[in-house]
């Protein structure tokens, strides 16, 4: 079945640690984003990507890297620099271009907490 | 700038009674607007989008939702609330504007649905 898988589920991290969320897709999608949601805060858009070797900052990019070397993968690392980097992280895709194609297809996400 | 509103953070209704959700955006254009449920600790599955043509959209799961232009509105509403459909609920527009952004989802902060028995 095609879909966007997420790895770890649960992830835990020591303070001034970096970490690596991975994404992977089996849908074919040029389009990939990463999502930080907070209890009563909606979905912040952290980074995308609408195509191979190529992605944007979002709204709350300070303290996260990516890279898309693949179509398929999109890893998300938080560094040490991320303030508060406790939180829930979606991974989605979509097929590039606005319009019909703005839907967006979501993994399962990572819930990540600092010690 | 592009934005969505959902008034209500937190919805009580009881096993069977109907339910509307609220959702307003603003936006210059025509809007291409979804509704996404998400059940605690999991991802986001939608429920129904709208771009164009008939203004009532039906979802699944027994969910419609209704574009109001006139009120940049995008109502989720369920004739009858299961159990089941306790979840969190999300509104969300879509940019079509340049600048790379296309494709970008703009997302209401969600409405938390309990249902009682």
């Amino acid at each position: 079945d095609g879909g966007i898988t997420q790895s770890p589920k649960y992830l835990f991290r020591k303070e001034g640690q970096n970490v690596t969320l991975s994404c992977e897709q089996n849908l074919n999608h040029d389009a990939m984003y990463w999502y930080r949601q907070d209890p009563g805060q909606g979905l912040r858009l952290i980074y995308y990507s609408q195509i191979v070797n190529d992605f944007q900052k979002g709204d709350i990019a300070e303290g996260y890297s990516v890279s898309r070397e693949k179509k398929e993968s999109f890893p998300l690392t938080v560094t040490s620099a991320q303030k508060n980097p406790t939180a829930f992280y979606l991974c989605a895709s979509s097929i590039p271009g606005g319009g019909l194609h703005n839907e967006q297809f979501f993994g399962p996400g990572t819930r990540l907490t600092v010690l | 700038a592009q934005s969505v509103t959902q008034p209500d953070i937190h919805i009580t209704v009881s096993e069977g009674a109907s339910l509307e959700l609220r959702c307003n955006y603003s936006y210059g254009a025509t809007p291409y607007l979804f509704w996404y449920v998400q059940s605690p600790g999991q991802g986001l599955q939608l429920l129904l989008k709208y771009f164009s043509g008939d203004t009532l959209v039906q979802g699944i799961k027994g969910f419609e939702a209704e574009f109001k232009r006139s009120q940049s509105s995008f109502n989720l509403r369920k004739p009858s609330v299961h159990w089941s459909d306790a979840a969190e609920y999300f509104c969300a527009v879509g940019s079509s504007w340049g600048g790379g952004s296309q494709g970008n989802l703009i997302f209401g902060k969600g409405t938390k649905l309990s249902v009682k028995p």
